[in-house]
């Protein structure tokens, strides 16, 4: 258990829909980030919050956006959903260590299915 | 940009039998290297991490890896795999400092035949 807990773990929606992705992150653990897993594209970086903040936006689509909270949990919000959206979506935290790395740890992830 | 490189897309292997997946990355950079695992239908967990120091890392379930730098590699290595090994491995890079995102290559899919 990395301590990064997501909400749903399965999501079942049709074309067209709104849905919203949960994500806590490990406790003290500033960064948020946000992967997209799908068999055509592999894992993909979408976007990383810190402390509330826009970090780096990846490949994500306009159709996407994320937010951080002030309690630090984060929402991934995908609209107007697409058959090719369907995928697993992967949150990751980090503690911000300036001037060292650090590892990122994974959530159980949200799978999403398209129909 | 960053680039990872798996060339081995699907390995099948025998119990017992030595394993090696290769990892290459593209940065001009100082990077960290990370080999994660992902069993069937499970979430990414973390095998090993290469930040400095010693260039031969050991990591969890006796996987151990190499960073060459003139290669730009990475290999992951296991001497004596087990069945329970079965599932899909992603080596992964980001730049030393600044916590940023992985880029994470397309994966290996292991499968370890009993």
């Amino acid at each position: 258990d990395s301590g990064v807990t997501q909400t749903p773990k399965h999501l079942i929606t049709a074309t067209g829909q709104r849905v919203t992705l949960r994500c806590s992150p490990r406790s003290g653990d500033l960064s948020v980030y946000w992967y997209q897993q799908s068999l055509d594209q592999g894992l993909q970086f979408l976007i990383q919050y810190y402390n509330g903040e826009e970090r780096a936006k990846g490949n994500i689509l306009e159709r996407f956006s994320a937010q951080q909270f002030p309690d630090l949990h984060s929402e991934l919000n995908l609209s107007s959903l697409e058959l090719g959206d369907s995928a697993l979506y992967f949150c990751a935290s980090s503690v911000e260590n300036w001037g060292a790395p650090n590892e990122q740890f994974f959530g159980p992830g949200t799978r999403l299915t398209v129909l | 940009a960053q680039s990872v490189s798996q060339h081995n897309h699907h390995v099948i292997l025998s119990e017992a039998a030595s394993l090696e997946l290769g990892c290459n990355y593209s940065y001009g950079g100082t990077v960290n290297l990370f080999w994660y695992v992902q069993y069937p239908g499970q979430h990414l967990q973390l095998l090993l991490k290469y930040f400095s120091g010693d260039p031969l890392v050991k990591g969890i379930k006796g996987f151990e890896a190499e960073f060459i730098k003139s290669k730009f590699s990475f290999n992951l290595r296991k001497p004596s795999v087990q069945w329970s090994d079965t599932a899909e491995y992603f080596c992964a890079v980001n730049r030393r400092f600044g916590n940023e995102k992985l880029t994470f290559g397309t994966g290996t899919r292991l499968t370890i035949i009993p």
